[in-house]
This record gives structure tokens, sequence and C-alpha cells, in this order.
């Protein structure tokens, strides 16, 4: 059975950072791309970042470029959402999510990132 | 990196059928035959319902189809059931290798 279970969120202050993770099973992790997709309070889903299986290649949403950057171990079966210069709007839950030919077929239960002072 | 165009709200009654509309661009929706939709129901995950257009994963009821016709998409839910009620995204594969989604459409059964 494929689990995506992310971890790390909570409430950080404007201009801080954090750094989520998502730890992956019942599928080989490295023959996989991924993808983190957010969900601000009330909102719609949005795409942020997409990673290739083995690190390569890496996209960004223009909304986080500069400021976010997603990296993967694969021996430990990880996925990892490093965050910086956080901004209110970046309030949301987060989800780790798999990529299959430009599909999502298996997504996490999310962590929530709350930015305020 | 412009979201994808769906209406806010559907409603239909239940047995009835309604098509949910996804407008993109020729960057997205009509460049590629990667689309894909999704089912959330509240405080849950999103579910993947249809992918590459019009397909099924296994375990999607057949009442459930997806077409394209240039920068549109649709998915269309026949038979309509009280469990349906959800919000629905649309997600399309875009020409910068980048994925995005649509504002979401909220289905009511009446």
């Amino acid at each position: 059975e494929v689990q995506l279970v992310e971890s790390g969120g909570g409430l950080v202050q404007p201009g801080g950072s954090l750094r989520l993770s998502c730890a992956a099973s019942g599928f080989i992790f490295s023959s996989s791309d991924m993808n983190w997709v957010r969900q601000a309070p009330g909102k719609g889903l949005e795409w942020i970042s997409h990673i290739g299986g083995t690190s390569s290649p890496v996209y960004y949403a223009d909304s986080v470029k500069g400021r976010f950057t997603v990296s993967r171990d694969n021996a430990r079966n990880s996925l990892f959402l490093q965050m910086n210069s956080l901004r209110d709007e970046d309030t949301a839950v987060y989800y780790c999510a798999r990529d299959h030919t430009a599909m999502i077929d298996y997504w996490g239960q999310g962590t929530l990132v709350t930015v305020s002072s | 990196q412009s979201a994808l165009t769906q209406p806010a709200s559907v409603s239909g009654s239940p047995g009835q059928s309604i098509t949910i509309s996804c407008t993109g661009t020729s960057s997205d929706i009509g460049g590629y035959n990667y689309v894909s939709w999704y089912q959330q129901h509240p405080g849950k995950a999103p579910k993947l319902m249809i992918y590459e257009v019009g397909h099924r994963p296994s375990g999607v009821s057949n009442r459930f189809s997806g077409s394209k016709s240039g920068n549109t998409a649709s998915l269309t839910i026949s038979g309509l059931q009280a469990e349906d009620e959800a919000d629905y995204y649309c997600s399309s594969y875009s020409s910068s290798s980048t994925r995005v989604f649509g504002g979401g459409t909220k289905l009511t059964v009446l």
C-alpha cells in the first residue's frame, strides 16, 4: 500500500524558515517523480514544486521560486521542502504527492503551515 | 502559470448528469493530453478520478468520464449520488514542465 506521510508543519513568523518532510512507503521511491502541492484555507489547490526520481529535473511555481527548495533522499525514501522567507500568503496545508506521467496518483494527508506574527 | 478556469459551483439532483468545464490555453490543456481531475471531500486529501483526459483509475466508478476539445476539458458525472458532493479540480501539464490546477468547482447534490 502506497503511503505518504508529511511532517514538519507548524507556526512560523513572517520571514522565517521551515523544513517539511515526507516519508514514502509502498512503492519504489527512487523511480518516482514527486510533487509538493499546497492549499490555502478555504482555497483551491496550487502546485508548487516537482522533482525527478534522481533529484533532477526540478521545477517550481513562480510564487515560491527563489524561496523554496525541494530535495529528496532516496536512501531514506524521503522528500523534503525547505521554505525560507515565508510570507503570510504561504499559509496552507502542504501535500506531498506522487507524480506519474503528469498526473498525481497518490497524496499524503497534508501538513499545516501557518505564517503569522 | 495562470490557473485553469472552472465554474465556482454546479449542482444537480440525484440521478441526473452534470458537466464541469476547465478552460486553459494552448500551452497547457490544448497542447497536451495530460489533463487530470481530482475529487476532494472536506478535510480530506484529493483523490484522482480521471487521468490523461479520459482514463479512469482502477476503483473509480464508470459514472465519471472526461473529455477534451481544444483548450477546454470537461468532467461529466452521470447518475449523481449524494456521495459525489465534493470539490472537483482539474489539472494539466504545462509547456514550462510545470503543472497547473483549476480554481476548483463545488458540486452540490440537491
